[in-house]
C-alpha cells in the first residue's frame, strides 16, 4: 500500500526563522493532505494537493505538490510561537496513511 | 454543522477489562476511521469502516475490534485491556472513500 515518509522528525528554531518539512513517497499519490496537531490536541485538516506541481498558500503557509506526485512540502515563513506542533501529511486512498510527523517547536 | 463528536472524553480500565469507545461522523459522512497515537507518538491506523463494511484493518491484534452502524456512527471495542493500550483514540470521517478526512478530539483510554 501507499506509505508517506516524513521528514525531518524534529524541528526547532528561532522565532522568524523559516520552517520547511518534507513528505516523500516511493509510489505516485492521488492526493496529499496536510495536517497539525497542537499539543494535547487532535489533527487539524490544513490543506489537500491533487493536482501535479500544485502550490497553495495559506499566509505564512506554502504547500507544494512535486511534479512527479511522489513528494511534498510545507513552508512556513517567518515562524511564529503559534506554529508549535506536529505537522503531518497523509494520503487518502482509502486507508488515508500518515507520515509520522514533524514536530516543530519555536523559541520566542 | 458539528463535526467528528467522540465520547467518552476520557476512560479509565483496569488490565484484562474491555473498552467501548463511540464516533459519530460529520452529517452525511459515509467513511470512518479509526487511530492509536501513543503519546508523544505518530498515528498508527487501526480500523476502516465505510457504509456499514470494515474495509482494512492496520497492524493490530484482534482483541481491538469494531463496527460501523447504519446511521454510519462507529464504535472500536478493545478487549483484554493490556497497559501499552493506553493512547489517545483518533476517530475521523470522510465524505466517501479518498475525501479529506477530518478527526474527533479524542478519547483518552489510560489502562492501569
Amino acid at each position: 500500500g501507499q506509505q508517506v515518509m516524513q521528514i525531518p522528525q524534529y524541528q526547532h528554531v528561532q522565532e522568524g526563522e523559516d520552517f520547511t518539512t518534507y513528505c516523500n513517497s516511493s509510489t505516485t499519490l492521488s492526493n496529499i493532505q496536510w495536517y497539525k496537531q497542537r499539543p494535547g490536541g487532535h489533527p487539524v485538516f490544513l490543506i489537500q494537493l491533487v493536482k501535479s506541481g500544485e502550490v497553495k498558500k495559506q499566509k505564512r503557509l506554502t504547500f507544494q505538490f512535486g511534479e512527479a506526485k511522489k513528494n511534498s512540502s510545507l513552508h512556513i515563513t517567518a515562524t511564529q510561537t503559534t506554529d508549535v506542533g506536529t505537522y503531518f501529511c497523509a494520503t487518502n486512498a482509502g486507508k488515508s496513511t500518515f507520515g509520522d510527523g514533524t514536530t516543530l517547536t519555536v523559541k520566542p | 454543522e458539528a463535526g467528528v463528536t467522540q465520547s467518552p472524553t476520557h476512560l479509565i480500565k483496569t488490565r484484562g477489562q474491555q473498552a467501548t469507545l463511540r464516533c459519530s461522523p460529520i452529517s452525511g459522512h459515509t467513511s470512518v476511521y479509526w487511530y492509536q497515537q501513543a503519546l508523544g507518538l505518530g498515528l498508527q491506523f487501526l480500523l476502516w469502516y465505510d457504509e456499514g463494511e470494515e474495509r482494512n484493518r492496520g497492524n493490530f491484534p484482534p482483541r481491538f475490534s469494531g463496527r460501523q452502524f447504519p446511521n454510519y456512527s462507529s464504535e472500536l471495542n478493545v478487549n483484554a485491556l493490556e497497559l501499552e493500550d493506553s493512547a489517545l483514540y483518533l476517530c475521523a470521517s470522510s465524505l466517501h472513500p479518498g475525501n479529506t478526512i477530518y478527526f474527533g478530539e479524542g478519547s483518552w483510554l489510560t489502562v492501569v
